[in-house]
């Protein structure tokens, strides 16, 4: 089937506006999680969906991040105000039960560049 | 906190040695360690994992140790080849679910 999917795959904005990503994971995968990728850095933990439990948000860098998940299904992650350090790939992953008992399946990212 | 460090950031061999990367994590509740390769301008994909009831676990010629005492693991290439360049990343669940921290990254080069 098809795997995890990310839109827009690359977007230029200009600082101050507010940016929105989607992430459409695997049909039937329960967890959600949202990493950012800085050029040449690791994955940075954003934040992270289970089921209809409560997200772990410990990972936003500030409040203006913000995630959200409708069931478990889409997720939009939306950056206001975009500052130039926000310029990163966000990259999307979608586990069937979560990290402990099945594998994180990424999608391609979104390359986020803020002029 | 939660963190997980990653050495080396760069790693350079010649075709056929081994290459050992080694990660270290701070919440001793942590109970998985999964590996991810990302080739160039690919996504992270899973290789290889291990769980904390288990000091070492081997898939052809990659293998990870685990040492919960001290806590850190292990993965390690044996025979490399040129395909296996790519940059690995470890990591480590933490509240005892499914939070995932990644490590910084190595970046491998084999050279052949």
């Amino acid at each position: 089937g098809a795997g995890v999917s990310q839109s827009p795959s690359n977007k230029v904005t200009e600082k101050g506006k507010d940016v929105e990503l989607r992430c459409d994971p695997i049909s039937g995968h329960t967890a959600l999680y949202w990493y950012r990728q800085r050029l040449g850095q690791g994955l940075e933990f954003l934040i992270y969906f289970q089921g209809n439990s409560a997200p772990d948000k410990s990972g936003l860098p500030s409040d203006r991040f913000s995630a959200e998940r409708t069931g478990e299904s889409v997720s939009t992650l939306t950056i206001q105000r975009t500052q130039q350090e926000d310029s990163a790939v966000y990259l999307c992953a979608s586990s069937l039960k979560g990290a402990f008992n099945s594998p994180l399946h990424f999608g391609n990212g979104t390359r986020l560049t803020v002029t | 906190g939660e963190n997980v460090e990653q050495h080396p950031s760069t790693l350079s061999v010649q075709e056929g040695d081994s290459a050992v990367i080694k990660c270290t994590y701070s919440d001793s509740a942590s109970n998985y360690f999964p590996w991810y390769k990302q080739e160039l301008g690919k996504r992270p994909q899973l290789i290889i994992d291990i769980r904390s009831n288990v000091g070492e676990k081997k898939d052809q010629r990659i293998a990870v140790t685990l040492n919960k005492t001290a806590k850190h693991f292990s993965l390690h290439i044996t025979e490399t080849q040129p395909e296996d360049s790519a940059v690995y990343f470890c990591a480590a669940n933490y509240n005892q679910g499914g939070k995932l921290i990644f490590g910084q990254g190595t970046e491998l080069s084999v050279k052949p």
